[in-house]
């Protein structure tokens, strides 16, 4: 079974601090993502990964970085904390072994900007 | 960014009540997925379709890949407890696309 843990639950942080979200697959898989969850309006992408070092922006990467310098472990930054990062961040893992794209999703993290 | 249209967006029924949900769009998908995320955790897959027309079960779950490429609907049957959460169609545009777009998210209450 594949399996994709995230660093932290539960998060809460204060504005302006530097928040580092951590991700980890443990099936060699070369795609990683990033999303974040609100109410009523889904998952959206922040930013994705096909490769160790490699980074591509998502549909709203503003505020926020990623770092994937290992194959299995993929980082989401936010510089500097707002209010309006408060929300749910789910990481997710895929194999380009399989044309079909299927992610798989961590447990989430669920942060608080106070 | 691009989205899946998915509706309902919450449905509140009775325990033994068969469900149905669809996602439609503008654009033609090569892959349609549907994920379940129960309260506090992430998704999980629940069923992928790979061809148009294809009618896929898993349990009291089916789904269907819509004809046109650009719609597709997942009913769940006999409905219990632990079908509680939010049901997500998730699509891909072209094979080998890595990237996966999703619906806003159908959230389903069951009362016993």
């Amino acid at each position: 079974d594949v399996k994709v843990t995230q660093s932290s639950r539960y998060l809460v942080k204060r504005t302006g601090e530097k928040v580092f979200l951590e991700c980890v697959q443990d099936m060699d898989h070369e795609n990683m993502f990033w999303y974040r969850q609100d109410p009523g309006l889904g998952l959206r992408l922040i930013y994705f990964s096909y490769d160790v070092k490699m980074k591509e922006k998502g549909d709203i990467p503003e505020g926020y970085s990623v770092s994937r310098e290992k194959k299995e472990r993929f980082s989401l930054i936010l510089e500097s904390a707002s209010t309006n990062q408060t929300s749910m961040y789910l990481c997710a893992s895929s194999s380009d072994r399989m044309l079909q794209e299927t992610q798989y999703f961590g447990p989430g993290t669920r942060l608080l900007v106070l | 960014g691009q989205q899946l249209n998915q509706s309902p967006q919450s449905m509140f029924i009775q325990e033994g009540e068969d469900v149905s949900m669809n996602c439609t769009s503008s654009s033609i998908f090569n892959t349609w997925l549907w994920y379940k995320q129960d309260p506090g955790e992430g998704p999980v897959l629940l069923i992928a379709l790979y061809k148009a027309g294809e009618l896929t079960s898993n349990g009291r779950l089916t789904a269907q890949f819509g004809i046109t490429r650009k719609d597709s609907f997942l009913n769940i049957s006999a409905s219990i407890p632990s079908d509680v959460g939010i049901y997500f169609c998730a699509g891909q545009l072209s094979q080998g696309a890595q990237k996966l777009v999703f619906g806003q998210g159908t959230r389903l209450t069951i009362n016993p």
